[in-house]
């Protein structure tokens, strides 16, 4: 049983400052990695895939991939009040096709 | 273009009832998951279908099927519900069987009385 591990959070941040999400995962064979953002009551909806190690930006967002060390990041800058979600962590196995999501990070965004 | 449809979105069923939820996916995608999301928890792999066939299933008692039809859409069944059954049930489609991120419906709230 693979492993997906989050910080639950809250994390706080002020508008406007970088906000750090961190995931760790048990499984080194692992190699699709993505971030979800999910608002309270809402469905999942996806912002990132990395599968490479190294950074991979997307206007404000930008994930990072070190498989070594079994860690996925997700970094958003200039953070905005709508960023506040909950964010999950994804891993998604290569002799199979589920995901394993992790318990997700609540993010809150301080105006 | 219609996105991942689900219904319905609320259902309120008492325990031991049986419930189906249905999922239409995004038009030209072939393969349909099904996830449950506890309150509080990352969604939960329970079924994948592509072509019309099982290609994976999570750890989920058997209380739980689902099928594909020919149009791609999809039915997830639960059995002999159970308070602890009461979740956020979605759907995802994707293009193909590998999956490269999903798209996921809007869900099904379920409670179980």
């Amino acid at each position: 049983q693979k492993e997906v591990e989050q910080n639950s959070g809250p994390l706080s941040v002020p508008e406007g400052a970088i906000a750090s999400l961190n995931c760790t995962y048990s499984d080194r064979v692992s190699q699709s990695f993505f971030w979800y953002r999910q608002y309270s009551g809402k469905s999942p909806e996806l912002i990132m895939s990395i599968y490479s190690n190294g950074d991979k930006e997307d206007g404000r967002f930008t994930a990072q991939l070190n498989k070594a060390s079994q860690y996925v990041s997700l970094l958003i800058r200039d953070s905005q009040p709508s960023d506040s979600a909950t964010y999950l962590c994804a891993v998604r196995e290569d002799t199979g096709n589920q995901f394993y999501f992790g318990t997700g990070t609540s993010l809150t965004v301080i105006p | 273009d219609a996105g991942v449809t689900q219904s319905p979105t609320h259902l309120i069923k008492t325990r031991g009832q049986h419930v189906t939820l249905r999922c239409s996916p995004i038009s030209g995608h072939k393969s349909v998951s099904w996830y449950q999301q506890v309150l509080g928890q990352g969604p939960q792999f329970i079924f994948q279908y592509y072509e019309k066939e099982e290609r994976g299933r999570g750890n989920f008692p058997d209380r739980f099927s689902a099928r594909q039809f020919p149009n791609y859409s999809s039915e997830l069944n639960v059995n002999a519900l159970l308070l602890g059954d009461s979740a956020l049930y979605l759907c995802a489609s994707s293009l193909t069987l590998a999956n490269y991120g999903y798209t996921f419906g809007s869900g099904t709230r379920l409670t179980v009385v």
